[in-house]
């Protein structure tokens, strides 16, 4: 069974660009959910997406922005890139309600120069 | 509001135990997770357990909760050099469809 597959796996962007990552999730889980993880802040939740539907937002400024697809697959955007936006971005899928675990991609490595 | 907190650093001798403890505030949660992390690597989710249970073992993987104290520890036995990573304790809570996370504990084996 094919796991969480994010793509890129690397982006270096300048700051006032913005960027798209796409997360596609293990078959049948149709609920997503990002992460970005710095080295000061740890792991920090973005946003959750349940059949099309933002569930749950977290404490970010309005360039992150993110959505679903009725395949499941997800996309986040982040515009108007800073440089604290560089970051190690997660994302995971998982059955409702978190049973049987939420499963992590690889991530992707953005840098923003 | 909802925390979770982990000690930053572990060092064990390899072939010994490793427990690394966590604490939470939330008593809502509904499940606590463990995760691993590799340098340069996602998060591998190595165990979970349910609010309702106290222990969980998985070979070497001993997972105990003690929700009166909002306790989580995670002990791993005859640690190997493989395991140095961060791990991660996580907690969800079901009407937030999200996970809150500990700052990680970072393994160190000693040979």
């Amino acid at each position: 069974k094919a796991g969480v597959t994010q793509t890129p796996r690397y982006l270096i962007k300048t700051r006032g660009q913005q960027v798209t990552l796409s997360c596609s999730p293990i078959s049948g889980h149709r609920s997503v959910s990002w992460y970005q993880q710095t080295p000061g802040q740890g792991l920090q939740f973005l946003f959750e997406y349940f059949s099309e539907t933002q569930r749950n937002k977290g404490n970010f400024p309005g360039r992150f922005s993110g959505r679903q697809f009725s395949n499941s697959r997800s996309e986040m955007n982040v515009s108007t890139l800073e440089l604290g936006d560089s970051a190690l971005y997660l994302c995971a899928s998982s059955r409702p309600g978190g049973s049987y675990g939420y499963t992590f991609g690889s991530g992707t490595r953005l840098t923003v120069v | 509001g909802e925390d979770v907190e982990q000690s930053l650093f572990l060092s064990v001798r390899e072939g010994d135990s490793s427990v690394i403890n966590c604490t939470y505030t939330d008593s809502s949660s509904t499940y606590l997770y463990w995760y691993k992390q590799e340098p340069g690597a996602g998060l591998q989710l190595l165990t979970y357990i349910f609010s309702n249970m106290d222990m969980k073992q998985d070979q070497r993987l001993t997972v105990l909760l003690n929700k009166k104290d909002k306790h989580l520890s995670l002990r791993i036995a005859d640690t190997q050099t493989g395991d140095s990573a961060i791990y991660f304790c996580a907690e969800s809570i079901d009407s937030n469809y999200q996970l809150i996370w500990g700052a990680g504990t970072k393994l160190i084996i000693k040979p």
